[in-house]
């Protein structure tokens, strides 16, 4: 059984960098799109991007100019990097994996509990 | 990308059937058969409940039932137990590439 597991910081000061980690255990990393998925509070969730081990990525475009991904397959992880954070990123942030029909990406399969992540002096 | 459309809360007694709307856009829900449906229990993960508009993995109840009609979604769930009391998300890929969540519904069984 596929299992994700959020670590980082649960607070975040203003304008800097926010910083999470996703390790993944029961399953393989490589082969497999991986994502990131938040949800404010009392809002909506919403997809930050997905990344490949092969090295693809692709981003939210109402995120991208802020936001990098990317997956270690030596340690399991996959990683986020929020830059230049204000109180809107204070949210619920997801790890996912994604899953494929007929060949394209589809559906999010497995998904971690969620970090809750404020942005607070 | 806005969000797609969810009542807020649903409620059923035990036994009965509910039904909760997904509503979106041509963009999304309307023009794309990769609509997913998920379940979030306090403190669990979000679970996969249905995905491609009415598929379920193995393993979720036949009671999880799911269709799609022009810009809207809808889940249903038959023969309502204590243990569905959840929260659940419907998404859809876009024309774009990205994926779009609802702002989530909170199933009360009475």
């Amino acid at each position: 059984q596929v299992q994700l597991q959020e670590s980082g910081p649960g607070l975040v000061k203003p304008s800097e960098t926010l910083s999470l980690t996703c390790t993944v255990s029961g399953g393989s990393i490589g082969g497999y799109y991986w994502s990131w998925i938040r949800q404010p509070p009392g809002k909506a969730l919403e997809w930050i991007a997905y990344v490949h081990d092969g090295g693809s990525t692709f981003y939210n475009p109402s995120l991208k100019s802020r936001v990098t991904i990317s997956v270690d397959t030596s340690k399991r992880q996959l990683s986020l990097g929020v830059s230049s954070v204000t109180a809107a990123d204070t949210a619920v942030y997801y790890c996912a994996r994604l899953g494929y029909s007929s060949g394209l990406l589809s559906f999010f399969d497995y998904w971690g509990q969620g970090i809750l992540v404020t942005v607070s002096p | 990308q806005s969000a797609l459309t969810q009542p807020a809360s649903v409620s059923g007694s035990p036994g009965q059937s509910i039904t909760i709307s997904c509503t979106g856009t041509s963009s999304d829900v309307g023009g794309s058969n990769f609509v997913s449906w998920y379940q979030r229990q306090p403190d669990k993960a979000p679970k996969l409940i249905l995905h491609d508009v009415s598929y379920r993995p193995s393993g979720v109840s036949t009671r999880f039932s799911a269709s799609k009609s022009g810009n809207s979604a809808s889940l249903t769930i038959s023969g309502l137990r204590a243990e569905d009391e959840a929260d659940y998300y419907c998404s859809s890929k876009t024309s774009s590439g990205a994926w779009v969540f609802g702002g989530g519904t909170k199933l009360t069984v009475l």
